[in-house]
Order: C-alpha cells, then structure tokens, then sequence
C-alpha cells in the first residue's frame, strides 16, 4: 500500500543550487498539492494541481515551480535554492468529490538549503 | 487567505485523562477536518466535520463545531501515550471552488505521559 511517496527524504543543497522534488500517487487521484512546513507555523499551500497538465499557485508560490506531466506524478523544482526554502516538503493528494475531503500525505521531505 | 488558530500550542496530560485542543478561524468554511502527525511523519486525516454538522464522534474522538463562533474543538478520551503527536485543524473555504485545498492551523503539540 504505497500511497503517496515522495523521494527523496532529505537533500541538503548550497545556495543558488537547483534540485527537483518529486511526488507519486498510486490511487489514481485527481488533486495533488505540494506544501511546506515550518516551525510554528503550520503547512503553507506552495502549488497544487487539478489534473495532468494543469498546475495553479497557492498561498507561497515564489522560488517554486511544478509540474505535472503524469497524473500520479507531481514535480516540485527549486531553480536556485534560497537558505529561506530550508523546511519540510509535504505532498498531498486527493479524490475530487470524495465525501470525506481527506487528503492523503507522504512523508515529507526535508530539505536543508546551506 | 485565513489560518486556524490552534490553542494550546502544547498540551501535556497523563494516560487515562482527556486532551481538548480548540481551533478559531475568521471566514466561512464548508468543512472542518482534524489532522494528526507523528513525529518524522506525514499528517493523517482523523475526522472531518461539516459545517451544517454540530458534533461528530469517532472512536475516542469527538469533534465539534460552533460556526456562530467560528471555533472548533477536538476532544481526545480516555488518552494513551500513542496519542502523543502534533495535531492540527484544516479549513475548507466555503464558496467557489476550492479544488479540494485545505489551509491548516499551527498545531497543537499533544504528549501523553505513561
């Protein structure tokens, strides 16, 4: 019962370093979201995609970009890694009109921007 | 876009008593879900309330909703140290489409003590 995977579980990189996170889901979801968390301050919506081929910002967009080539795969890029993208990357995804609303989690990512 | 707030921010109990965290928000939600993440680990969905719903239970949980005062609490029974974990509110918006997006609060951090 893989679920959501996210690979990989933890990178460290340097500054203005590139990287790419990814994100895979075998429930055949439509929504998948990319968030970031911090200390004290919750998950932050980065992206989040409706279906393949489409992507929309969410509430912390800035430094990120995503894509979503596959509809079980969900890329997270950084383009030049800031000290300030340092945090835990999770990955969500979610059944449109499911009646519970569950969104489903892998178990992060944590990235170290030096 | 708003944020639950999440009070305690640390909530520390004995096996056996009872653990109450509450969430505030500002705006209209459609529902109200409770998250719980262990350390190192994804965030699962433990309930989801609605917002013409007043009380739900599952198991030793027992949400409520007062949507006249924009508050939620989460009632935890009979607690025992699996509990330990943070826990946290997630708001779906009311109105538009949401494409299932959900803004969480800050947690609350449980530990049960054997």
């Amino acid at each position: 019962n893989a679920g959501v995977t996210q690979t990989p579980k933890f990178r460290v990189l340097k500054t203005g370093q590139s990287m790419t996170l990814l994100c895979a889901q075998d429930m055949n979801h439509e929504y998948m979201y990319w968030y970031r968390q911090d200390p004290g301050m919750g998950l932050r919506l980065i992206h989040y995609s409706v279906g393949e081929g489409t992507t929309a910002k969410g509430e912390v967009p800035d430094g990120y970009n995503v894509s979503r080539l596959k509809k079980q795969n969900f890329l997270l890029g950084l383009e030049s890694a800031a000290p300030s993208q340092t945090s835990v990357y999770f990955c969500a995804s979610s059944q449109r009109g499911s009646p519970t609303g569950e969104l489903f989690f892998g178990e992060g990512s944590r990235l170290t921007v030096l | 876009s708003q944020q639950g707030e999440e009070d305690p921010q640390a909530l520390s109990i004995q096996e056996g008593e009872n653990a109450t965290m509450n969430c505030s928000y500002k705006t209209s939600i459609n529902n109200l879900q409770w998250y719980r993440q262990n350390s190192g680990r994804g965030l699962v969905h433990l309930i989801l309330i609605r917002s013409n719903e007043r009380e739900k239970h599952s198991g030793r949980l027992r949400v409520t909703l007062d949507t006249s005062k924009k508050s939620s609490s989460l009632l935890i029974t009979a607690s025992r140290a699996a509990d330990t974990a943070s826990y946290f509110c997630a708001l779906k918006n009311a109105g538009g489409t949401s494409y299932g997006k959900l803004t969480f609060g800050q947690g609350t951090i449980l530990t049960v003590h054997p």
